[in-house]
């Protein structure tokens, strides 16, 4: 089972449209980051989130951090083909000595 | 610009030859690399955890005399997939967790560009 669960896996919109990715977890977290993969090349880091209820925002990206730091969720607006990629979320459990966690991704295109 | 290099970015080899991926860290020392396999289509699968100056951990399932990895510094761990087989063929992604540096966020994986390996 994974440890880090996100939905959903697949994705297709049309540009301008908004969209929410989330990541889940029964576990808690000290800090959950979120990476765009693009086609051939390594994850890129878009945010790292730390405090219960944080919010951060990048752009057109909305971040959010549970308060028991437990799930996030990813919120785009007006997405743009540029957009297109893997999303991954993952992060360090509490209880999961130090191994990092993936979440199995949320594979997102975005149409012109 | 990136704070992570991995090297080579595409390899293509025969059947039973060996090939070395380097991966090193960028303006900051990485006392742990972690080394993954992303199959096409899905997410990363970590490989092993490579330790400066000490054994790497392998993941059930991965064969260290097959994976080898080598940790000698701090900036510079190497996987090195030995008689590689078609069935070895993969993109191979290594990351460098970083604990200070200039403008790095602490405790953060930070990944190479990655290496597609396809094996003949």
């Amino acid at each position: 089972t994974q440890l880090l669960e996100q939905s959903p896996q697949f994705l297709s919109i049309q540009e301008g449209e908004n969209l929410t990715v989330y990541c889940n977890s029964s576990s808690v977290f000290s800090s959950l980051q979120w990476y765009r993969q693009e086609p051939g090349e390594g994850p890129v880091l878009l945010v790292t989130v730390v405090t219960g209820g944080e919010v951060k925002k990048l752009k057109r990206l909305t971040f959010q951090f549970g308060d028991a730091r437990k799930d996030s969720s990813l919120h785009i607006t007006a997405a743009q083909p540029g957009d297109t990629g893997l999303y991954l979320c993952a992060g360090e459990p509490d209880n999961y000595g130090q191994n990092f966690v993936f979440g199995p991704g949320t594979r997102l295109s975005v149409l012109p | 610009g990136a704070v992570v290099s991995q090297h080579p970015s595409r390899v293509i080899c025969k059947s039973g030859t060996s090939v070395k991926i380097e991966c090193r860290s960028l303006d900051f020392q990485a006392t742990t690399m972690f080394w993954y396999r992303q199959f096409p289509k899905q997410s990363l699968m970590l490989m092993a955890t490579s330790n400066e100056g000490s054994k790497a951990t392998y993941e059930q399932g991965v064969e260290k005399d097959k994976f080898l990895i080598n940790h000698a510094s701090l900036t510079l761990s190497t996987l090195t997939v030995t008689s590689a087989h078609p069935e070895d063929s993969s993109f191979y992604i290594c990351s460098a967790r970083s604990l200070s540096g200039r403008g790095l966020a602490k405790n953060i994986q930070y990944f190479g560009a990655g290496t597609r390996l396809s094996v003949l």
